[in-house]
């Protein structure tokens, strides 16, 4: 089955640290770039980051530039996100999405995770 | 906040059209990059529901339809279903200094 599936949501304080997978299966991952969206409660879709299909270049939305690192392990078929520095406006379910397009400037996201909610509280 | 502006909401009855816009500027529609349409049900995912401005995924009923002028973006629901009822985000590429992909505000359809 085609699926992806993210894990390592959680409770964090804030200034702390987190880092959320997404494990892709059913598809060949290091063909496609892969991104992560997340919305806050009751919020709608924000972009976090894109990822090419070998790595080689990152993407920020200037909300997350600094404290987020965007990576992925195509030998494990697995994406992450180290989110560090974390605010309460970072609250919110994460998504990982799967890249689909020709040209960079055109993609879409094809396929989506459940997501995993992150919480930054005290 | 988003640089894509579509209704909060919109409604109509069993087997109505309606239509959902999404206003943008020259740093994005109106600069030529693709319109896509994503349809989230209640907590769940995101759905691709049109890519490239008016294609379809395999298994999405041509009820829906997507199209774009200048500027703007238009997704049409035909013949409206019970299981519309969902929120609906545009979604394209901006090329200002923040840069990058960029959602709609979203759209909740609500079937009478």
């Amino acid at each position: 089955e085609v699926q992806l599936l993210e894990s390592g949501g959680d409770l964090v304080q804030p200034g702390g640290s987190l880092r959320l997978s997404c494990a892709a299966s059913g598809f060949t991952f290091s063909s496609h770039a892969m991104s992560w969206v997340r919305q806050a409660p009751g919020k709608g879709l924000e972009w976090v980051s894109t990822i090419t299909k070998r790595g080689d270049d990152t993407y920020y939305a200037d909300s997350v530039k600094g404290p987020c690192t965007i990576s992925r392990d195509n030998s494990k078929n697995t994406l992450y996100l180290q989110m560090n520095s974390l605010r309460a406006e970072d609250t919110a379910v994460y998504f990982c999405a799967r890249g689909a397009g020709q040209i960079f400037r055109n993609w879409y996201f094809d396929l989506w995770g459940r997501g995993t909610l992150v919480t930054v509280s005290s | 906040q988003s640089v894509l502006t579509q209704p909060p909401s919109v409604s109509g009855a069993p087997g109505q059209r309606v239509t959902i816009s999404c206003t943008g500027s020259s740093s994005n529609i109106g600069a030529g990059y693709d319109v896509h349409w994503y349809q989230q049900l209640p907590g769940t995912a995101p759905k691709l529901l049109i890519y490239g401005d008016n294609n379809r995924p395999s298994g999405v009923p041509d009820r829906f339809s997507g199209s774009k002028s200048g500027t703007s973006a238009s997704l049409a629901i035909t013949g409206l279903q019970a299981e519309d009822e969902a929120d609906y985000y545009c979604q394209s590429y901006d090329n200002s200094l923040s840069g990058h992909y960029v959602f709609g505000t979203g759209t909740k359809v609500t079937v009478l």
